[in-house]
């Protein structure tokens, strides 16, 4: 099946930087999100982003399928950003379901 | 629009023991997928229903199974509990396939198993 490996596995940062999160795939995929765990462990969606760039405020994603990558950006992190941050992608071939990467476990300082 | 309905949140079970978990899917969604996550294993998917139809499994044991009603609620059961079964169990719903189309997820059912 598809294989999903999300860069760095931890990352730690003060309040007010800037990071970015790296997700490789590889297949061609039909769908990619991007998820942030929350301390209660529910997943909220962040973005859906198959292809091109989306932005919501502070955070911004960038997906290159040609390339089989996808990278999230937090600027001016909070320590509200803190958690757990999952890409997740469905291959583009039979009956595929969304498979998860190992995730990212980001930690805001103040 | 109410979100993705999981009940109980939390379960304590006796190893030996089943239980079944319930999940409500946004309205109108008609595909529901269940995932297991564990530290050790991170998050892994266990099946999808589409339509009433399941239309895919992971690679879990005969003990895990689920269904799919005609108002898209579904349930999974876990007969013969382990410790190993102790999780959080999560699920998600989309308005299509979980292949080519967003996926919400609910608050999860965390199971204990003692």
């Amino acid at each position: 099946g598809i294989q999903v490996e999300q860069s760095p596995p931890d990352l730690i940062l003060q309040e007010g930087a800037n990071s970015t999160l790296r997700c490789n795939f590889s297949d061609s995929v039909n769908n990619l999100q991007w998820f942030h765990q929350n301390p209660w462990g529910q997943l909220i969606n962040l973005f859906y982003i198959p292809s091109g760039t989306k932005q919501n405020g502070r955070l911004s994603a960038t997906t290159v399928a040609t390339e089989r990558y996808s990278l999230l950006y937090i600027s001016s992190s909070q320590t509200t950003d803190s958690g757990v941050y999952f890409c997740a992608v469905s291959a583009n071939s039979g009956y595929s379901t969304l498979t998860f990467g190992k995730g990212t476990m980001l930690l805001v300082s103040p | 629009k109410a979100g993705v309905t999981q009940t109980p949140r939390y379960l304590i079970k006796t190893r030996g023991q089943q239980v079944t978990l319930s999940c409500s899917p946004i309205s109108g969604h008609r595909s529901v997928s269940w995932y297991q996550q564990t530290p050790g294993q991170g998050l892994q998917f266990l099946f999808e229903y589409f339509s009433e139809t399941q239309r895919n499994k992971g690679n879990f044991p005969g003990r895990f199974s689920g269904r799919q009603f005609s108002n898209s609620r579904s349930e999974m059961n876990v007969s013969t509990l382990e410790l190993g079964d102790s999780a959080l169990y999560l699920c998600a719903s989309s308005w299509g396939t979980a292949m080519n189309t967003e996926a919400f997820f609910g608050q999860g059912t965390r199971l204990t198993v003692v």
